[in-house]
């Protein structure tokens, strides 16, 4: 069955400080894998997405890792901003019948406390 | 921005009421998508538009009934709803059905309310 699971479901951190989220899955055959960030009350907006072939991206202070064989990713945040409060969600996504199909974590809820 | 908007924020309706969510893109895009999003739990999708025509319908109640008039446009029709369907309700686009459909650009959501 195709699942991805993050974790941990919640965190809190002080503002300055790291913090890293993970996502694991078990979609095949794999496409891609993004990170979304989902302000309370607001649509996801798309952080980094990476392909089979990529082990890391960066988008400013977000650093995505993927391990296509383990099949895990992790999402680094680094000197945490209060901005930075929001649902992190993983999405996998894999080509069958012509279109991509996206498979959704049920997302980490990160709080930055100043 | 993300070029998607939806329509309204929120909304608070009694399970006789009958109302519409709706969305607009102005991505140019031709694929649309409804998601239904409910507390700590993954996006659920709901149905998906291709130039206009529903590809994918997830075994959704009959109490939703999805329009989409044209590709820039697409509304979702609520009726006789229950509690349980008080959610946030996602609408996004891709720029086609194919190989770019895992690039889906969000709307802000509408926040239903069901009393």
């Amino acid at each position: 069955k195709n699942q991805v699971e993050q974790s941990p479901q919640s965190l809190i951190i002080l503002e300055g400080k790291n913090c890293t989220l993970q996502c694991n899955y078990t979609v095949s055959p794999f496409s891609n894998l993004r990170w979304y960030k989902q302000d309370t009350g607001r649509g996801p907006v798309s952080l980094t997405i990476m392909t089979f072939s990529e082990n890391t991206k960066s988008n400013g202070r977000y650093t995505a890792t993927l391990d296509a064989d383990t099949k895990q990713s992790s999402l680094h945040i680094t000197a945490s901003q209060l901005s930075d409060s929001a649902s992190y969600i993983c999405v996998v996504s894999y080509f069958s019948g012509g279109y991509n199909k996206l498979i959704f974590g049920a997302g980490t809820r990160l709080a930055v406390h100043p | 921005e993300t070029g998607v908007t939806q329509t309204p924020r929120h909304l608070v309706m009694g399970m006789t009421n009958k109302k519409s969510l709706k969305c607009e893109q102005h991505l140019g895009h031709n694929a649309m998508y409804w998601y239904k999003q409910s507390a700590k739990k993954p996006l659920e999708l709901m149905f998906v538009y291709s130039l206009e025509e529903r590809v994918e319908n997830n075994s959704v109640p009959s109490r939703f009934s999805p329009e989409c008039p044209n590709s820039s446009h697409l509304f979702l029709h609520l009726h006789t709803l229950q509690p349980e369907d008080s959610a946030l309700y996602l609408c996004a686009s891709s720029q086609d059905r194919g190989v770019f459909s895992y690039e889906q650009y969000f709307g802000p959501g509408t926040r239903l309310t069901v009393t």
